[in-house]
């Protein structure tokens, strides 16, 4: 059984430009989960989704950023025109009811 | 006060020692709860959920208080392996995730 996957694993993107990030759940997982981890600092939630609804969005910055999580192909997260301190390592996770939420290796984006 | 708070480590230990982390959390309404682990620069993987009865998994035992809103994770006979940073997970209805600081450990040689 694959885990989560994530990809690309490394992202480097120009202030200004787009940067989008792609999440697949582990077989059988239909909740999403998406942080974001700047260095040396903790996780923070940013989105919580299920296939075609977004359920928590109460972590996303209210601008640039956005989450789906379509009926078929993976999540993605979207962040539009990125700033310096949108740089930072981005996890998703999956999970069935229960909660218990796997993670995916992460994207590191990284904006010049 | 923040809603999930863990020791602040980093602790370091010797090989075969008995390590003991604590966790508070602010809502009482929360419902599940989780402990993770996270290498350098490496995804959280899941350590254990924790039960109201608490739970032992191998060498590590989860606690949980409800009354005092706080929960345990206790790791006998500590390897080199068990480096790492501890997270705890609360959470309400699978909504509202919160992750702790963390709690960095050494275990030495």
């Amino acid at each position: 059984n694959a885990g989560v996957m994530q990809n690309p694993r490394h992202l480097v993107r120009r202030r200004g430009q787009e940067a989008r990030l792609r999440c697949s759940p582990m077989k059988g997982h239909s909740h999403v989960y998406w942080y974001r981890q700047l260095p040396e600092e903790g996780l923070k939630f940013m989105v919580y989704l299920q296939k075609e609804n977004i359920i928590d969005e109460s972590g996303m910055p209210k601008e640039r950023f956005s989450a789906e999580f379509p009926k078929e192909g993976p999540s993605i997260l979207r962040i539009q025109q990125v700033v310096r301190g949108d740089s930072a390592a981005y996890f998703c996770a999956s999970s069935t009811v229960s909660y218990e939420q796997y993670f995916g290796p992460g994207t590191r984006l990284t904006v010049t | 006060r923040k809603e999930v708070e863990q020791d602040p480590g980093p602790f370091n230990v010797p090989e075969g020692a008995t390590v003991a982390f604590n966790c508070t959390y602010s809502n009482s309404a929360s419902q599940s709860f989780f402990w993770y682990r996270q290498d350098c620069r490496k995804e959280p993987k899941l350590l254990m959920s924790v039960y109201s009865s608490g739970n032992e998994d191998g060498r590590f035992t989860a606690q949980l208080n409800r009354a005092s809103q706080y929960i345990s994770l206790l790791i006998r006979d500590s390897k080199l392996s068990d480096s790492a940073t501890y997270l705890c997970v609360v959470t309400l209805y699978g909504q509202n995730f919160v992750f702790g600081p963390g709690t960095r450990l050494s275990v030495l040689p």
